[in-house]
């Protein structure tokens, strides 16, 4: 089946610095979506990316939807405590129930302060 | 504005039980998927329902299955439970507009533990 290549698995930064997380696919998707989990909560949307080439920005985060529909990545600056958590990315396949979703394993942001 | 809701949050059950999971969809919301999230991976899509039926479906074995109310609120039910069933299971709701496809508002989960 499908799956998504998250990368880095893990990270650990400083306070105050930029975070960069990528995520590829062996399948062309239509709709890419990042979301970020805390502990014992359920996944809350961050960005939604509907074109090929998209850059949408939501306050310090930036996420790009590939050229090839096969990728994308999700940019943090200046970052603070409260980012720490799992960030997932996920696919959307054209034709695919609306709420059918692949996900990523997942990016965990630990950042020292 | 009332979130998506769950119950229970913890439940721990014995391998070939039968388990049900419930789910309250956000206001206006019409669309709800089921998702297994197993520690340490990202989720999976399990089933979605719209309309109170079953309108997409993932890998999963017939044993899964659910329900979908007039009032959009949702069950999950799992029989015959084996080990690997061990997982935080999510409810999302959705609006059900085409434009928003994958904005999905996820609840806290289920947390179930078989033994």
């Amino acid at each position: 089946g499908q799956q998504l290549n998250q990368s880095p698995q893990s990270m650990f930064i400083q306070e105050g610095e930029d975070v960069s997380m990528n995520c590829t696919s062996s399948s062309i998707f239509n709709t890419w979506l990042w979301y970020k989990q805390d502990p014992g909560e359920g996944p809350v949307l961050l960005i939604a990316l509907y074109k090929a080439g998209e850059l949408t920005s939501n306050g310090r985060l930036t996420a790009q939807f590939g050229i090839t529909r096969k990728d994308s990545f999700l940019n943090i600056s200046a970052s603070i405590p409260s980012d720490v958590g799992i960030y997932f990315c996920a696919g959307h396949l054209y034709g695919g129930s609306q709420g059918n979703l692949i996900f990523g394993k997942g990016t965990k942001l630990s950042v020292k302060p | 504005e009332t979130g998506v809701t769950q119950s229970p949050t913890h439940l721990i059950k014995t391998r070939g039980q039968q388990v049900t999971l419930r789910c309250s969809s956000q206001s206006g919301h019409n669309t709800v998927s089921w998702y297994q999230q197993a520690l340490g991976q990202g989720p999976q899509f399990i089933f979605q329902y719209y309309r109170e039926e079953e309108n997409g479906r993932g890998n999963f074995p017939p044993r899964f299955s659910g329900l979908q109310f007039p009032n959009y609120s949702s069950e999950l039910n799992v029989n015959a439970l084996e080990l690997d069933d061990s997982a935080l299971y999510l409810c999302a709701s959705s609006p059900g507009t085409v434009r928003g496809t994958g904005e999905l508002f996820f609840g806290e989960g289920s947390r179930l533990t078989v033994l």
